[in-house]
């Protein structure tokens, strides 16, 4: 089977720096993606991964790490916007397979 | 247009009814998918089409039947359901080639199965 681990919650303050961790173990590997979903919403895209290294995308930036079947999300300069679940998302293959990981509820507190 | 368009957004159905979700796009992807969302859980994938082809399907049972009429549409027809079944069902669409392999999400079908 395949698995995606994130810690489950995560509680940060206002204008501080949070990581999100991701641990894999999946069949196929093609890349790593981070999706926000705020309570009620749909699920929105933050970035992908599928080369090893950081990519920033303004207060967001997502790291991978191939060997260690690694990732995390990294979010600075919190806002109380920023309260939502986070998710890891592993594509398989070029079957356009997309499969999610536990998700990780932040909590931004003043 | 990034927008994938979801109907209805509520669904109350009995377990001995039949009734369709519909989902929409416009921004020429040729990937399509359902997913099942349940309170407090990630989204699971149900079906992936490509190309209008039907191209995963995590087991789902045979009372979710997927259709795919066109590029722009998706639709789930769903029949003699349980209660358990009730769930958030998304849409997503996805360009998939490359680096594009962002997924747009609709905002859901909320499912009560009474």
């Amino acid at each position: 089977g395949q698995s995606l681990e994130q810690p489950s919650e995560v509680t940060a303050v206002e204008g501080a720096i949070v990581q999100i961790n991701c641990t894999y173990q999946t069949s196929g590997f093609y890349g790593l993606s981070w999706y926000q979903q705020h309570d009620g919403g749909a699920p929105t895209f933050l970035s992908y991964n599928a080369l090893d290294g950081l990519e920033e995308t303004g207060r967001f930036s997502s790291f991978l790490s191939r060997s260690d079947s690694y990732g995390y999300l990294l979010l600075q300069e919190l806002q109380m916007k920023d309260s939502a679940s986070y998710f890891c998302a592993v594509r398989m293959d070029s079957s356009y397979k997309l499969i999610f990981g536990s998700g990780t509820r932040l909590l931004v507190r003043p | 247009d990034t927008e994938v368009t979801q109907t209805p957004k509520h669904l109350v159905m009995g377990m001995t009814n039949k009734k369709s979700l519909k989902c929409e796009q416009h921004m020429g992807h040729r990937a399509m998918y359902w997913y099942k969302q349940k309170a407090k859980k990630p989204p699971e994938l149900m079906f992936v089409y490509s190309y209008e082809k039907l191209s995963i399907n995590e087991s789902v049972p045979s009372r979710f039947s997927p259709e795919c009429p066109n590029s722009s549409l998706l639709n789930l027809h769903l029949h003699a359901l349980q209660p358990e079944d009730s769930a958030l069902y998304l849409c997503a669409s996805s360009q998939g080639q490359g680096r594009n392999t962002e997924a747009f999400f609709g905002q859901g079908t909320r499912l009560t199965v009474v």
